[in-house]
């Protein structure tokens, strides 16, 4: 089966640092992508890990577990523009043509307060 | 065009009408995906075109539902005799191919009264 957890809901104060955390049960694996969607607007790309260990881009860093199916995104002085939902998805490989579709989590809806 | 484009943004229809959600991809990118996304919630794999090749469609959730890419390029994914369990908002996504990052259009929001 296929099983993305993340947390529903998290809050942050600006400036700090938040890390939002995502497990993953999934039959295939070709690597976990993390998208920032503000409401109403397109998901947009973040990070992207498909070795285990840290991919660091500016204010945002990713971790990857493959053994133990763990992924956390990372924020670091945290803006009140990064309030969105954050979205976890793992690439399925499989299926006719080898598809690559995403799986998505349900989102983290990140609320920055100042 | 710079980003992908999905027209219209909001669609408003009775149930049983026919709908037609239209995407137009970054050019030259031959993999494209739609995904469905309900409220509050993360999005659906429903159907992927490798250039004109519609490879998968597993995620279509009835036969109601059908998506063609005929020249490689724009795509419309139309919906037959609508329910209202199929409101939700329709993205589109695409990649130079289908192992690279894919890019999210605006999606169309689609309300079924």
């Amino acid at each position: 089966g296929q099983n993305i957890d993340q947390p529903t809901e998290m809050t942050a104060t600006e400036g700090a640092i938040v890390q939002i955390n995502c497990t993953y049960q999934t039959s295939g694996f070709n690597g976990l992508f993390w998208y920032q969607q503000h409401a109403g607007e397109a998901p947009t790309f973040l990070s992207y890990n498909v070795l285990d260990g840290l991919e660091e881009k500016g204010r945002f860093s990713s971790f990857l577990s493959r053994s133990k199916g763990y992924s956390y995104l990372l924020l670091k002085e945290l803006q009140m523009k990064d309030s969105a939902s954050y979205l976890c998805a793992v690439r399925d490989p499989r299926g006719r043509g080898a598809t690559n579709k995403l799986i998505f989590g349900t989102g983290t809806l990140l609320a920055v307060q100042p | 065009g710079a980003g992908v484009s999905q027209s219209p943004r909001y669609k408003v229809a009775k149930r049983g009408q026919d709908v037609a959600l239209r995407c137009d991809p970054i050019s030259g990118h031959v993999s494209l995906f739609w995904y469905q996304q309900a409220l509050g919630q993360g999005p659906e794999f429903l159907t992927y075109f490798q250039n004109e090749a519609q490879l998968d469609k597993s995620g279509l959730p009835s036969d109601r539902f059908f998506a063609e890419r005929p020249e490689g390029s724009v795509s419309t994914l139309k919906i037959q005799r609508t329910q209202q369990e199929d409101s939700a908002v329709y993205l589109c996504a695409s990649s130079p191919e289908r192992t690279q990052p894919q890019h999210f259009g605006d999606g169309t929001r689609l309300s079924i009264l």
